[in-house]
């Protein structure tokens, strides 16, 4: 099955820094890529989402970037605020609609 | 109100009981999903159902058991075979290969 993985599990930003998490994926099969944002105690909510036909996918100051041929995709945040900080997963998901996660990257934005 | 809707909040279970964790969305998704998330950790898939009456395995279902007799229901038995089942667990459902919602969650404890 499908195995994803995610760098940092950790990170720490200033305000106003940019902020860079990297998943690799193993099937090639997979062709949608979700990121979440998880708060405390609560269910992981989509942030932005990226199809296998896109390369990269902007939105206001978050961006997904995709390379299909390497198979890993990344999320960047810039312009961070402390209201950033959580827990963002990466995902892959292929045509069985089976969905797996990356461990999680916990995000401190310090003021 | 539209959304998917887990119940309860917290569960506390004896060792060696079966419990039955809730998962109902009005959504009318086709693809619902069970993860179990522990402390600190990513989202580990246990099962996941495509369509009313299929379900196929995650990484992590020994000692669970889901039923999808209605598209809008989900539930997880948790069983006395799962042997460490304190965790986080988290539902999901989606339209095919599409955004996931999340529920609120049920904390699970052994006491």
């Amino acid at each position: 099955g499908e195995n994803v993985e995610q760098h940092p599990s950790t990170l720490s930003v200033q305000e106003g820094d940019s902020a860079v998490i990297k998943c690799t994926y193993s099937d090639s099969a997979s062709n949608y890529f979700p990121w979440y944002k998880q708060e405390l105690g609560k269910g992981p909510q989509l942030i932005i989402d990226i199809r296998s036909n896109v390369g990269e996918k902007k939105d206001q100051r978050i961006a997904v970037t995709l390379n299909k041929t390497a198979k890993h995709f990344s999320l960047h945040i810039t312009e961070t605020q402390p209201e950033d900080s959580a827990v963002y997963f990466c995902a892959a998901q292929n045509n069985n609609n089976d969905m797996r996660f990356g461990a999680g990257t916990r995000l401190t934005v310090k003021p | 109100d539209g959304g998917i809707t887990q119940s309860p909040k917290y569960l506390f279970r004896k060792e060696g009981q079966n419990v039955t964790l809730s998962c109902e969305q009005n959504l009318n998704h086709d693809a619902m999903y069970w993860y179990r998330q522990d402390p600190g950790q990513g989202l580990r898939l246990i099962y996941y159902s495509q369509i009313v009456n299929d379900f196929q395995k995650g990484d992590i279902a020994e000692g669970y058991s889901v039923s999808r007799e209605k598209k809008e229901s989900f539930p997880l038995t948790v069983t006395s075979a799962q042997k460490n089942p304190t965790a986080f667990y988290l539902c999901a459902s989606s339209f095919l290969n599409t955004e996931a919602f999340f529920g609120q969650g049920t904390r699970l404890t052994v006491v």
